[in-house]
């Protein structure tokens, strides 16, 4: 089973709003990403987890705040975003090395109003 | 120079036309490869994985040339549904995780 899972689907929220996107894979994988993605462009890395532990942050603005409470889930916490922060974003697992096959969840597409 | 550059297209294709996209990428010691496939508003998933020696799977075949620092994707006989965005993805310098091109569209026409 490849399947890395995502809620909410859908979200629309202020900026002075607070909301978490969460991400859950079941395949034993011990790498997981958020990425961020704006139309007609590649995913983004965002920030990569590794054993748990955050491994890499790609500069992302301090209102993205990233947490891992266990190794099959992956959080992504929002707090006063802005209006370019509107994109589809996307988990996704490895099993270990941040160079291996990466699986996708859904992706959950933010509009910020 | 980019680390994964490719032909952005648009690629329109006949149905059962053969097709080709390649991409170059810019780290020599890169060692991962993969083809991925994005249909609009959806998460990429993995075509394939390229292998040194070239690998076929079905109507898609994916070749590697370390010499050019190059990949490519054949597609035989294509179908509508292969109508996507195709992205080249390597592995980066360092440690850092995996590059992703920015996608060549395809659009196979009836």
């Amino acid at each position: 089973d490849t399947e890395v899972t995502q809620t909410p689907k859908h979200l629309v929220m202020g900026m002075t709003n607070k909301k978490s996107l969460k991400c859950e894979q079941h395949m034993g994988h011990r790498a997981m990403y958020w990425y961020k993605q704006k139309a007609k462009k590649p995913p983004e890395l965002m920030f990569v987890y590794s054993y748990e532990k955050l491994s890499i942050n790609e500069s992302v603005p301090s209102r993205f705040s990233p947490e891992c409470p266990n190794s099959s889930l992956l959080n992504l916490h929002l707090h006063a975003l802005q209006p370019e922060d509107s994109a589809l974003y996307l988990c996704a697992s490895s099993q270990v090395s941040n160079q291996e096959t990466q699986y996708f969840g859904p992706g959950t597409r933010l509009l910020v109003l | 120079r980019k680390e994964v550059e490719q032909d952005p297209g648009p690629f329109n294709v006949p149905e059962g036309a053969t097709v080709a996209f390649n991409c170059t990428y810019s780290n020599s010691a890169s060692q991962s490869f993969f083809w991925y496939r994005q249909d609009c508003r959806k998460e990429p998933k993995l075509l394939m994985s390229v292998y040194s020696s070239g690998n076929e799977d079905g109507r898609f075949t994916a070749q590697l040339n370390r010499a050019s620092q190059y990949i490519s994707l054949l597609i035989r006989d294509s179908k509508l549904s292969d109508s996507a965005t195709y992205l080249c993805v390597v592995n980066g310098r360092g440690n850092t995780p995996l590059v992703f091109g920015k996608g060549t569209r395809l659009s196979v026409i009836a």
